[in-house]
């Protein structure tokens, strides 16, 4: 079993509706979540970043963590086909190692 | 510069060739990382550097495998004699300080390896 589990996708949801990514992770030891964007053949760009539990919202993007559970979830609002591109969840203890998801692929049909 | 890059973008070899892959962090970062993307997976952890020592390389697939960044800041990826299962994304990312307590890592655009 991965440390961090992802739905591979594909989604695909019409422009404007509203999207839920979702990871669930086994270590309990995890301080530190973040959301990356990577689109096709560019590297991964930092989206959200979120210490412990709790919501944290920028724009159209809100992060959510729920330590109980061990789940991430990110929402998008209002998406664009501009948002159509690979999510990443990664997780990482105290310390500098990154673990990641296997990404979700989300298609924002206009 | 503004960024994270890498060179070359892409490269192909052969079976058995030696290859050198090339990374620029972001100007005074401190921290600096290498994973491995394959095909339809998320980036995995191979190496980390804090200036020019490097600290942690148990993600390295194998000892073909070696990493060096001399003056603590460009950082090369060598591997040698290339296998097929060595085809994948290679992600380098930096970070200002330690990189410790989950500190933001940036990633450059990567280099797509092919090994025929």
């Amino acid at each position: 079993q991965k440390e961090v589990e992802q739905d591979p996708g594909p989604l695909s949801v019409p422009e404007g509706a509203i999207v839920s990514l979702n990871c669930t992770y086994s270590n309990s030891a995890f301080q530190y979540f973040m959301w990356y964007r990577q689109y096709s053949r560019k590297g991964p760009e930092l989206l959200m970043y979120t210490y412990s539990s709790g919501n944290k919202e920028d724009g159209r993007f809100t992060a959510q963590v729920d330590k109980s559970s061990k789940y991430i979830s990110l929402f998008i609002r209002d998406s664009q086909p501009s948002d159509s591109a690979t999510y990443l969840c990664a997780s990482v203890t105290g310390t500098y190692k990154y673990i990641f998801g296997t990404g979700t692929r989300l298609k924002v049909l206009a | 510069g503004a960024g994270v890059s890498q060179s070359p973008r892409y490269k192909v070899a052969k079976r058995g060739q030696d290859v050198a892959l090339r990374c620029d962090p972001i100007s005074g970062h401190v921290s600096l990382f290498w994973y491995q993307q394959a095909l339809g997976q998320g980036p995995e952890f191979l190496t980390y550097f804090q200036n020019e020592a490097q600290l942690d390389k148990s993600g390295l697939p194998s000892d073909r495998f070696f990493a060096e960044r001399p003056e603590g800041s460009v950082s090369t990826l060598k591997i040698q004699r290339t296998q097929q299962e060595d085809s994948a994304v290679y992600l380098c990312a930096s970070s200002a300080t330690s990189g410790s307590r989950g500190e933001t890592q940036y990633f450059g655009p990567g280099t797509r390896l092919l090994v025929l």
